[in-house]
């Protein structure tokens, strides 16, 4: 398995704003994905995270609302760009650990955009 | 859009009561996976089961697979009330691919 870290954990924000979300792995993963869960909802993929190049984005996400980097193997952040209310949700990232199936996911950052 | 679709949404039983949740889904897979989220927080996985596999046990966790069906249905067995949790489904078209998630059962579990 992989111990992953988000920051911050949560954060209350204005709209009109923008948050980074960081997610940090405490060993080398092969792919990092990034999920929203909005409120009674289930997870929806915003976009799978790829070291050194562009995101790849899922129907209905842009990389000028939620630019995406990942500069290395460990580490990866989500902005939420020009906040909303409907952007407060669950902010959550997921790995893959080598060849393996199970994605294991990080504790999650609360956002609430009022 | 989701994959698959979970039943029941809500599900509330007493403790030591077996808990029973199904999941069905749209196409092909290589693999299903169920997570279990308290209150809110991340994901902790639970099982993983592929898709040329019918059945898994993991501790009070059996989890089947009916790929002609397109369904899988997790059961807790003698449930705690630390049981309570939302219950998700996942589905992955590939190895180490991305993953569709379904609805979602809440249990409850009353002491």
């Amino acid at each position: 398995s992989a111990v992953i870290s988000q920051k911050p954990s949560r954060d209350i924000c204005q709209r009109g704003t923008s948050l980074t979300i960081q997610c940090q792995v405490d060993s080398q993963v092969t792919m990092m994905f990034w999920y929203r869960q909005q409120p009674g909802q289930s997870l929806t993929l915003i976009a799978t995270a790829n070291q050194g190049s562009e995101a790849t984005y899922e129907s209905g996400f842009v990389i000028d609302k939620f630019p995406i980097s990942r500069p290395n193997l460990t580490f990866s952040t989500l902005t939420v760009s020009n906040m909303s209310p409907e952007d407060s949700s669950i902010y959550l990232c997921s790995v893959l650990i080598r060849s393996g199936e199970t994605q294991y996911f990080g504790p999650g950052t609360r956002l609430l955009v009022l | 859009s989701q994959q698959g679709e979970e039943d029941p949404q809500a599900l509330s039983i007493q403790e030591g009561e077996n808990a029973t949740m199904n999941c069905s889904y749209k196409t092909s897979i290589n693999n299903l996976q169920w997570y279990r989220q308290n209150s809110g927080r991340g994901l902790v996985h639970l099982i993983l089961i592929r898709s040329n596999e019918r059945e898994k046990h993991s501790g009070r966790l059996r989890v089947t697979l009916d790929t002609s069906k397109k369904s899988s249905s997790l059961l807790i067995t003698a449930s705690r009330a630390a049981d309570t949790a939302s219950y998700f489904c996942a589905t992955a078209k590939a190895a180490g691919n991305k993953l569709t998630f379904g609805g979602g059962t809440r249990v409850l579990v009353k002491p």
